[in-house]
């Protein structure tokens, strides 16, 4: 089986940086998303990375290191809006796995 | 148009029953997905259809059984169920299952609880 490994819960106040670190073992490598998913809703797309290095987008960013099976999503400025469960999932062949994701909580 | 829509939202059946959950995107995407999701877990998958044919069925037990109709929609037929496959069911498309890159946008689920 994948193994991909994520925080369960993780808590930070309004305005401050949070990042998610995401391990993972698999079998192959066609690539690392983060997802966004809020109670009861659709897990939405964040970013996508298959080379090393940080891919930038607004208040996220996302870090992959392939050999060392690591990624990480940093959210910056956190608002309230911010608070849900964030997903790591790799891609191997046609196939998502996720990680079991983390809960974040922001505080005012 | 960057929406994939699931009906119905909720679905409450017993053990006999025989019900459809329903998926529709309109993006032009030529894959089309099936996920579990139990809760506090990760999704799983299901089924992969690409192109209209089903290509990956992920060991699934033969009372889910995923239908294609046409390149927007994706069915998934319910029979005999078990009160443990109550859970979250996702349905996700994207513009092709090969090309790695493409990300997978997911409707909103249906939860089923089976009684």
């Amino acid at each position: 089986g994948q193994n991909i490994d994520q925080p369960t819960e993780m808590t930070a106040t309004e305005g401050a940086i949070v990042q998610i670190n995401c391990t993972y073992q698999t079998s192959g490598f066609n690539g690392l998303f983060w997802y966004q998913q809020h109670a009861g809703e659709a897990p939405t797309f964040l970013s996508y990375n298959v080379l090393d290095g940080l891919e930038e987008k607004g208040r996220f960013s996302s870090f992959l290191s392939r050999s060392k099976g690591y990624s990480y999503l940093l959210l910056k400025e956190l608002q309230m809006k911010d608070s849900a469960s964030y997903l790591c999932a790799v891609r191997i062949d046609y196939k998502l796995s996720f990680g079991a994701g983390t809960t974040v909580t922001v505080r005012a | 148009d960057t929406e994939v829509t699931q009906t119905p939202k909720h679905l409450v059946m017993g053990m006999t029953n025989k019900k459809s959950l329903k998926c529709e995107q309109h993006m032009g995407h030529r894959a089309m997905y099936w996920y579990k999701q139990k809760a506090k877990k990760p999704p799983e998958l299901m089924f992969v259809y690409s192109y209209e044919k089903l290509s990956i069925n992920e060991s699934v037990p033969s009372r889910f059984s995923p239908e294609c109709p046409n390149s927007s929609l994706l069915n998934l037929h319910l029979h005999a169920l078990q009160p443990e496959d109550s859970a979250l069911y996702l349905c996700a498309s994207s513009q092709d299952k090969g090309q790695a890159s493409y990300e997978q946008y997911f409707g909103p689920g249906t939860r089923l609880t089976v009684t």
